[in-house]
Formats: structure tokens, sequence, C-alpha cells
């Protein structure tokens, strides 16, 4: 069965800071890999996604994630964190039947000024 | 965020009475989606819709159904509610169910079972 995990509840970093949220997945064929920001009291705003290519993506707001198939991980990267960007982020893998999306429990990340 | 309505967004009702929230889409998008997120759990899928009539369960469907008789529309019932579904409640839209397809949310409902 398809899985993600995202080890950290919470992740601190001080503005101007890199960044990363971490995920990594259980797959049994290619994995197709996604990313979702929640904001308070909003719904979900797709990032990112992986599918096959490069395996530096590129998203919204100044976003990246790495993809490594060795270590099976998907992290999330920003070069320089933002206040603005303290959320909820979700990583998440299509189900092997393509229907639906299964997500990882959530990291809250937390830009400090 | 994507043409995607839900209603209500707040409610609060009493255990053992039915319950129906409502998804309206204006993306003309095939496949609907109910996920209800919980602290610790994330997101978990409920219940979707791969066209008219056409549904499907998820991870946690027990105590739920859903309808879907227009393209546009995506009710969510809980026919008794009780304590354990007070939760939010995401409905999603997407295009088709290919892997390399996102999926768009809703702003979700707050349900409170007392």
């Amino acid at each position: 069965a398809q899985s993600v995990a995202q080890p950290e509840d919470q992740v601190n970093v001080a503005e101007g800071n890199p960044l990363t949220v971490k995920c990594t997945y259980s797959v049994s064929g290619n994995p197709y890999l996604f990313w979702y920001v929640q904001y308070p009291n909003r719904g979900l705003q797709f990032l990112l996604k992986y599918i096959t290519g490069d395996n530096l993506v590129k998203g919204s707001y100044g976003f990246e994630a790495e993809f490594n198939k060795s270590q099976t991980s998907f992290h999330l990267k920003k070069p320089s964190a933002l206040v603005s960007d303290s959320a909820l982020y979700f990583c998440a893998v299509r189900n092997q039947a393509g229907t639906a999306l299964i997500f990882g429990k959530g990291t809250t990340l937390s830009v400090s000024s | 965020d994507a043409g995607i309505t839900q209603s209500p967004r707040h409610k609060v009702t009493e255990t053992g009475t039915p319950v129906t929230l409502r998804c309206h889409q204006t993306e003309n998008h095939r496949y609907m989606y109910w996920y209800r997120q919980d602290p610790g759990h994330g997101l978990r899928l409920i219940h979707y819709s791969y066209g008219v009539k056409d549904t499907d369960k998820g991870e946690v469907s027990d105590g739920y159904s859903v309808s879907r008789s227009k393209t546009e529309d995506f009710l969510l019932t809980l026919e008794s509610a009780t304590s354990s579904q007070t939760s939010v409640y995401f409905c999603a839209i997407s295009e088709s169910r290919g892997v390399n397809t996102e999926a768009f949310f809703g702003q979700g409902t707050r349900l409170t079972v007392v």
C-alpha cells in the first residue's frame, strides 16, 4: 500500500534561513508525490508535484522539492524562509489505483522574525 | 481557491441527528472527494466520486454516505452523527484520475457533534 511519512511534527527556522520539511514515501511502482500547504482556517493549496524527470522540482512561492529514489524521500525546501511561510505542510502520494491522494500527518512550519 | 464552495462552513449538531454537507464546484471536474482532517491523522479519504451517480468508499467511510446527482454537486451525509465525527471536512476536485493530476481543495466545513 502507498504511504508517506512526515517524521517531524514541527519545524522551527529563523527568517532568512533555509528550510527543509521532510517526507519519506513507501510505494509499489513509480511514486507520484505532491506537497500542499494549509494556512490557518483555509483549505489546502497545491505547491508542487513530482511525476518523472528532474529530481529537483520547482513549485509555487519559491518552494522546491528534492526527490531521492535511493532514500525514498521527497523533502520540501526553500533557500530563504519568510515569516509568511509559517503554515501546515502536507506531503501526499497517489494511491495505486490513481483514484485519490494519501496524505501524511502534516508538519507545522514556524518561521520567526 | 479553485471554484469550490462548501456549505455550511461551520455547524454544531447533536449526537444522533442527520447532517448533510454540500460541495459545489464550477470547474466541471469529473472527480470529487470528501476528506476529514483530524490532529495527528492528517487528511483521510472518506468517499470519492468518479462521475454522476458513481461513488466509492475511502479509508474511513463507516458512518458516512455520499451522493452525486449532478457533476457540480457532491453531498456527504452523516446518517446519525456521533462525537467521533467531530472534525474538519474538506471537499476536493480533480480533472482526472491520472497519477500526475493534483487535487484542489475547498475551504472546509468545521463540524462539531455535541
